[in-house]
């Protein structure tokens, strides 16, 4: 079975700031990882993927993730926090088998930005 | 387009009672995902629609829960005599299917269920 772990519960970084939030994966087969944003009261929304090809892969707000298979690691990183930033954070891998595509979820990091 | 939308938005019901939640995945897409986000079990995979395929129910909690999906579009995740521990977010998820696991997923803003 796959699975997923986010380093820290709860971030705070100030404004302008580097936003890094760990993720480390457990899968036996080829990992298809996904960071996703929720804002308050929102659903998710996607931020980045990774399939194959490009270990680095860039996303929307400015987000970047880079896929270290030596690590089993897929951290997501933004070089300048801005306010709007503040949502929680969930790190995916999808599960494949069986024809399954369901997503496996880490519990979340909660990302604050203080002014 | 449109995107996933799920009704009610928020629910709240007496413990023992039966609920429906809906979700209308965007036009198009053949597969349709139920999850549950709560306090202690973080987010959690329901069950899996892909086309006409049985679905995968793996996740379904206990056999209180159950969903059906009608004309491959809407679908409905019924929770039969509730209880408290039902109490959670259910989040709703669609995506084109059939393009293999590294597909987006959609989702919905979700549906907040309260057990009294």
């Amino acid at each position: 079975a796959q699975s997923v772990t986010q380093l820290g519960s709860h971030v705070s970084v100030s404004e302008g700031a580097l936003v890094l939030l760990r993720c480390n994966y457990s899968s036996s087969v080829p990992p298809y990882l996904f960071w996703y944003v929720q804002y308050p009261n929102q659903g998710l929304q996607l931020l980045l993927k990774y399939t194959t090809g490009a270990t680095l892969v860039k996303g929307i707000n400015g987000f970047e993730a880079e896929f270290k298979k030596s690590e089993t690691s897929f951290h997501l990183t933004k070089p300048s926090a801005h306010m709007s930033d503040a949502a929680e954070y969930f790190c995916a891998v999808s599960e494949f088998s069986w024809g399954r595509r369901a997503l496996t979820f880490g519990s979340g990091t909660r990302l604050q930005v203080q002014p | 387009g449109a995107g996933v939308s799920q009704s009610p938005s928020n629910k709240v019901t007496e413990k023992g009672k039966d609920v429906e939640l809906r979700c209308d995945p965007i036009s198009g897409h053949t597969a349709l995902y139920w999850y549950r986000q709560s306090l202690g079990q973080g987010l959690e995979f329901l069950i899996y629609f892909q086309g006409n395929s049985a679905p995968d129910k793996s996740g379904l909690p206990s056999d209180r829960f159950s969903a059906e999906r009608t004309g491959g579009s809407v679908s409905t995740l019924t929770i039969q005599r509730t209880q408290q521990e039902d109490s959670a977010v259910y989040l709703c998820a669609s995506s084109l299917g059939g393009v293999g696991p590294g597909e987006t997923q959609y989702f919905g803003p979700g549906t907040r269920l309260l057990v009294l």
